[in-house]
């Protein structure tokens, strides 16, 4: 079955470490996206890439890279100038076009201690 | 720039009862509009969603019209169930620049037996 997979589902790091959170997909989509949900809040875009090699900042981008070398692919790494990395990411990928909405993947918590 | 508004929540129901889940937006051209619904610790899943002024998406019970001239897509169920507790996402897709979704913050619901 088509979708995206994220891995791992629950991440632990220590503070001052980089860490990079997974995200495939199989639906040969061409867009993927990187939000962040805080507790009781909504969506934050953090990075977004229309194309392979190509990749725009979000609203939140700052502590946080990516990288699009595959059409399947787009990790997002969480450094550590992030200054409050502890949340819920999640991954999301579109064909281009706004009819369509998004596929999500169910998502990485990561808390950093 | 574009925006979604949602009705602030907690909602809490009981069940069989009926629900509305308001959300307005703000947006430049003509965009599609979603609801999406995210169970806990999970990924969005979408509901419904409708691309064109007049258009009325549904999906599993749930509906929402497309109202151009009051810029709103409300979200209602006639009866819900426990199963539906859960956190609902307006988005509403955008046309110009990079086609984003752009989210509302969320609506959590919560039904009683």
């Amino acid at each position: 079955d088509g979708g995206i997979t994220q891995s791992p589902k629950y991440l632990f790091r220590k503070e001052g470490q980089n860490v990079t959170l997974s995200c495939e997909q199989n639906l040969n989509h061409d867009a993927m996206y990187w939000y962040r949900q805080d507790p009781g809040q909504g969506l934050r875009l953090i990075y977004y890439s229309q194309i392979v090699n190509d990749f725009q900042k979000g609203d939140i981008a700052e502590g946080y890279s990516v990288s699009r070398e595959k059409k399947e692919s787009f990790p997002l790494t969480v450094t550590s100038a992030q200054k409050n990395p502890t949340a819920f990411y999640l991954c999301a990928s579109s064909v281009t076009g706004t009819a369509y909405g998004y596929t999500f993947g169910s998502g990485t918590r990561l808390t950093v201690v | 720039g574009n925006s979604v508004t949602q009705m602030e929540g907690p909602v809490t129901l009981s069940e069989e009862a009926f629900l509305t889940i308001n959300c307005t937006y703000t947006a430049t051209g003509y965009p599609s509009l979603f609801w999406y619904v995210q169970y806990p610790g999970e990924g969005l899943q979408l509901l419904l969603k409708a691309t064109k002024a007049d258009d009325k998406g549904s999906n599993k019970g749930f509906e929402a019209t497309y109202r151009k001239e009051t810029t709103s897509f409300h979200l209602e169920k006639g009866s819900v169930q426990v199963s539906d507790s859960a956190v609902y996402f307006c988005a509403l897709g955008e046309i110009q620049g990079a086609q984003k979704l752009v989210f509302g913050q969320g609506t959590r619901l919560t039904i009683n037996p």
